[in-house]
């Protein structure tokens, strides 16, 4: 199985920081990566596919970027409704494989 | 737009067989991959299984000898079942589009709200 390592795992910042998350794929996976986010008691809405396209209708200040092994997530300015949990999806391999999650919280 | 809303029981006794539906509306059952997800409460996210438009399925190794999806096309659902179910089996149950591009670029969307299950006699 493909391991993927999000770090951090915790993240503390301010409404209009600029935060990065990060996902390591423990193989390559060329961009066959997913971003998701999780509010709570909801189910993961997609961010972003093939590693840096953005679904649609989903704000332009999230933005990915990377390929192969290295890959992130980048928020330009944060906004109250983004505090939530982040996971990473890996869809190049089966089992499909998440990473295990970077809760960003309101510092 | 297709949505997607899970159904079935919320308790499910120790080494019985764990039963859920997914219906789909807005959307054909023949037209794209269908998936199941599962979440224990407080930790992350784990991929069950799909079923394709051709009825073909594939599981996670770590539960395929206790899964089963399948479709019923007259219902346009799709279904989950987990056999000899344990305390760890304890989850919410996610379903989800499977959606496959011309690209072979592929993500889950969109997901239904989702259906907690809890195993306990």
């Amino acid at each position: 199985d493909i391991h993927l390592t999000q770090s951090p795992s915790f993240l503390s910042a301010s409404v209009g920081d600029r935060v990065t998350i990060t996902c390591r794929a423990s193989q390559g996976i060329s961009s066959y990566l997913a971003w998701y986010q999780q509010k709570p008691g909801k189910a993961p809405k997609l961010l972003i596919y093939a590693a840096s396209t953005l679904q649609s209708g989903v704000p332009s200040r999230f933005s990915g970027s990377g390929s192969g092994t290295e890959f992130t997530l980048t928020i330009s300015s944060l906004q109250p409704e983004d505090f939530a949990t982040y996971y990473c999806q890996q869809l190049n391999n089966y089992p499909r494989t998440f990473g295990q999650g970077t809760k960003l919280e309101i510092k | 737009q297709v949505q997607l809303q899970e159904s079935g029981p919320g308790l499910v006794k120790p080494s019985e067989t764990l039963s859920l539906t997914c219906t789909v509306s807005g959307g054909s059952l023949s037209s794209y991959y269908w998936t199941w997800i599962r979440q224990p409460p407080g930790k992350g996210l784990e991929w069950i299984g799909y079923i394709d438009n051709s009825w073909i399925t594939n599981y996670n190794p770590s539960l395929k000898s206790r899964v089963t999806i399948s479709v019923d096309t007259s219902k346009n659902h799709f279904s989950l079942k987990l056999s000899s179910v344990t305390a760890a089996d304890t989850a919410v149950y996610y379903c989800a589009r499977f959606f496959y591009s011309n690209s072979r670029h592929n993500w889950f969307d969109p997901w239904g709200q989702g259906t907690l299950v809890t195993v306990s006699s």
